[in-house]
């Protein structure tokens, strides 16, 4: 069964830089999910990270603004650029973990933009 | 694509009592519904999902209820405790989308002893 592991858990970024959050999972997974919520807020699809494939992005989301990495099948990466205060979110990665617990959450990095 | 609305937004209730989710969904190719529970700064962490081919599923005190029908499916806990309290989300996934899912908006559960 899977376990991720996320980071950073947090940071504090300048508007226009760019963040890149780590997702690793402690055994080989098909499909890494990207998701995104803002303060008080539900949980949004960004997109599925697909192993040799470009990622599959949800209405809203653009590769441009949130690409992403799948090198292997362990391991995935989000970045958020060029930010703007809007961008103050978690985010968190999501896989298929087993029958009883389903698809689990990383810890989720959340990201304040000033 | 998929919508999913649940209510209510928060819910207050007794220690002992019982509280009820619902959610709404609207693709009818939807066939399965986990239910996450987030506590405040953790990350969801799922408690109980029923697929479509079941109408009803409980865990100890968690229950989940599905009608195909009418599109909806509720969450249930019984004789609530403190930490019960949490944000519930509810979630709606077809199968040849497996881990995309389509979240409700929270329900706000506060157990007052």
């Amino acid at each position: 069964s899977a376990v991720i592991s996320q980071k950073p858990s947090r940071d504090i970024c300048q508007r226009g830089t760019s963040l890149t959050i780590q997702c690793q999972v402690d055994s080989q997974v098909t499909m890494m999910f990207w998701y995104r919520q803002q303060p008080g807020q539900s949980l949004t699809l960004i997109a599925t990270a697909n192993q040799g494939s470009e990622a599959t992005y949800e209405s809203g989301f653009v590769i441009d603004k949130f690409p992403i990495s799948r090198p292997n099948l362990t391991f995935s990466t989000l970045t958020v650029s060029n930010m703007s205060p809007e961008d103050s979110s978690i985010y968190l990665c999501s896989v298929y973990r087993d029958s009883n617990y389903g698809y689990t959450f990383g810890s989720g990095t959340r990201l304040t933009v000033v | 694509g998929e919508n999913v609305e649940q209510h209510p937004s928060t819910l207050s209730v007794q220690e002992g009592d019982s509280a009820v989710i619902k959610c709404t969904y609207s693709d009818s190719a939807s066939n399965y519904f986990p239910w996450y529970k987030q506590e405040l700064g953790k990350r969801p962490q799922l408690i109980i999902d029923i697929r479509s081919n079941v109408g009803e599923k409980k865990d100890q005190r968690i229950a989940v209820t599905l009608n195909k029908t009418a599109k909806h499916f509720s969450l249930h806990i019984t004789e609530t405790q403190p930490e019960d309290s949490a944000v519930y989300f509810c979630a709606a996934s077809r199968t040849d989308s497996w881990g995309k899912f389509q979240f409700g908006a929270g329900t706000q559960v506060v157990v007052t002893p």
